[in-house]
C-alpha cells in the first residue's frame, strides 16, 4: 500500500513564503512520479496548480512554484494572500496508478 | 476551452451499480495525448484516484487496487464521453466524484476538471 504523505497543517502571515511538501512512501519522489499540485476549497472542484514537477498551468499564479526537495516534491508559496488559504493536495505517479496525498491545510494568519 | 460535463444520480442503494458519465467538449476521448480518469473525494479518505481509460492505437484501463475488482470504466466514441460504473456499493463509497483529464505524453498534467457528482450510497 502506497502512502504519499503532506504535513496536516501550515501557517503562514499574509506576504510570506511557505513550502509545502509530498513524501513517497516507496522513497525519493522524483521527475518520474510528475508530482501534480491542486488547490482545494468546499464546494469547489480542486484547481490544478503543477504538474510534472514545476510546470504551471495557464491560470496558475505567478507566487506558486513547484521543486524537488529533499527527496520530495515542494510547492512554495511565496508572497502569500488571503485566498491561498485553503487546503493543498499531491499527487504522485506510480507506473499506471495515481496517489493523492492527504493534503495540507494552510491557514493564511 | 476544454469542458467536462458529469451526469449520473445521486443516490444509490446499498450493493447496487453506481454509474456515472462523463461528456467532453472540445477534445475527444480517443485522442492520443490525453488520459481519462475518475477521482472522487471523501471526508475520510480525501482525494483518490479511482482509474482511467486511454487509447493508443487501442484502449487501456488503469484502476486503483482499492477498487480494481468492482470497477469498470467504458469509453463511448459516439457519445464521446467516458462512463464509470462501480459494482456492489456500499455507504463507504459515498463522495464526491469528478472525472479529470490528464495530458502529456504520459497523462501526466491534470488539468480540466469536471464539477463533481456528489454520490450517496444510503437505503
Amino acid at each position: 500500500q502506497t502512502v504519499v504523505t503532506q504535513e496536516p497543517s501550515l501557517t503562514v502571515s499574509p506576504g510570506g513564503t511557505v513550502t509545502l511538501t509530498c513524501a513517497s512512501s516507496t522513497g525519493a519522489v522524483t521527475s518520474g512520479y510528475y508530482p501534480n499540485w491542486f488547490q482545494l476549497k468546499p464546494g469547489q472542484a480542486p484547481r490544478p496548480l503543477i504538474y510534472s514537477t514545476n510546470n504551471k498551468h495557464s491560470w496558475t499564479p505567478a507566487r506558486f512554484s513547484g521543486s524537488l526537495l529533499g527527496g520530495k516534491a515542494a510547492l512554495t508559496l511565496s508572497g502569500v494572500q488571503p485566498e491561498d488559504e485553503a487546503e493543498y493536495c499531491c499527487l504522485l505517479y506510480y507506473g499506471g496508478s495515481w496517489v493523492f496525498g492527504g493534503g495540507t491545510k494552510l491557514t493564511v494568519l | 476551452q476544454v469542458l467536462l460535463q458529469q451526469s449520473g444520480p445521486g443516490l444509490v442503494k446499498p450493493s447496487q451499480t453506481l454509474s456515472l458519465s462523463c461528456a467532453i467538449s472540445r477534445d475527444s476521448v480517443s485522442t492520443n495525448s490525453a488520459a481519462w480518469n475518475w477521482i472522487r473525494q471523501s471526508p475520510w479518505r480525501g482525494l483518490e484516484w479511482l482509474g482511467r481509460t486511454y487509447y493508443r492505437s487501442k484502449w487501456y484501463n488503469d484502476y486503483a487496487v482499492s477498487v480494481r475488482s468492482r470497477m469498470t470504466i467504458i469509453p463511448d466514441t459516439s457519445k464521446n464521453q467516458f462512463s464509470l460504473q462501480l459494482t456492489s456499493v456500499t455507504p463507504e463509497d459515498t463522495a464526491v466524484y469528478y472525472c479529470a483529464r490528464g495530458r502529456g505524453d504520459d497523462y501526466e498534467a491534470f488539468d480540466i476538471w469536471g464539477r463533481g457528482t456528489v454520490v450517496t450510497v444510503s437505503s
